[in-house]
């Protein structure tokens, strides 16, 4: 089966500087990487996804690579702010409905 | 246009007793799937339904696990003979249609507490 594998697992960064979580999966037929944002206590939320037919995608702070060819992915947050600071997991999809998690990084966004 | 609903939030069992978590998916949505989220873990996949069908229950234990979605009312998640280590967060997420790119919207989640 897939297996998604997420580093750092704690990052504290600086207000203001850019964070960046790795993400590496297993299943080459994996083709759909959705990023995920849990607040303690809250649910996950969907900040960001990719598709495997697209090597990057950006949404204002946010932005997302892909490299099929390696099985990597990344997350990148820009001009962190304190808010960011929350539980962030990427996953992995290939078969329909089944996402497979990252154990999950901790970002601390320091003011 | 509420979101996906889950009841109890929180859930306390003694060990040996049952649990039942609830999940009523947005409106519109009849595809649903369960996660189990253990402390400082990520979401670990346990099934996937649509309604009065089971499409993958792949991620499930074998024993003591059970979940339904009947045609009507909210889809149940059983965990019979509770242990310690079924302590956890369950949350459920719905889509609106099968399909890998399909957006998956997750509840608030259900603590469960096992003494």
């Amino acid at each position: 089966g897939e297996n998604v594998e997420q580093h750092p697992s704690t990052l504290s960064v600086q207000e203001g500087d850019s964070a960046v979580i790795k993400c590496t999966y297993s299943d080459s037929a994996s083709n759909y990487f959705p990023w995920y944002k849990q607040e303690l206590g809250k649910r996950p939320q969907l900040i960001i996804d990719i598709r495997s037919n697209v090597g990057e995608k950006k949404d204002q702070r946010i932005a997302v690579t892909l490299n099929k060819t390696a099985k990597h992915f990344s997350l990148h947050i820009t001009e962190t702010q304190p808010e960011d600071s929350a539980v962030y997991f990427c996953a992995a999809r290939g078969t329909e409905g089944k996402s497979t998690f990252g154990d999950g990084t901790t970002l601390t966004v320091k003011p | 246009n509420a979101g996906v609903m889950q009841n109890p939030r929180h859930l306390v069992r003694r060990r040996g007793q049952e649990a039942r978590l609830r999940c009523s998916p947005m409106k519109g949505h009849s595809h649903v799937y369960w996660y189990r989220q253990l402390p400082e873990e990520g979401l670990k996949f346990m099934v996937y339904l649509q309604k009065e069908n089971i499409i993958d229950e792949s991620g499930m234990p074998k024993e003591r696990f059970s979940a339904e979605f009947p045609k009507e009312g909210p889809s149940i998640l059983r965990i019979q003979q509770v242990v310690r280590g079924d302590s956890a967060a369950y949350f459920c997420a719905s889509s609106q249609s099968s399909g890998v790119f399909n957006e998956q919207f997750f509840g608030p989640g259900t603590r469960l507490t096992v003494l």
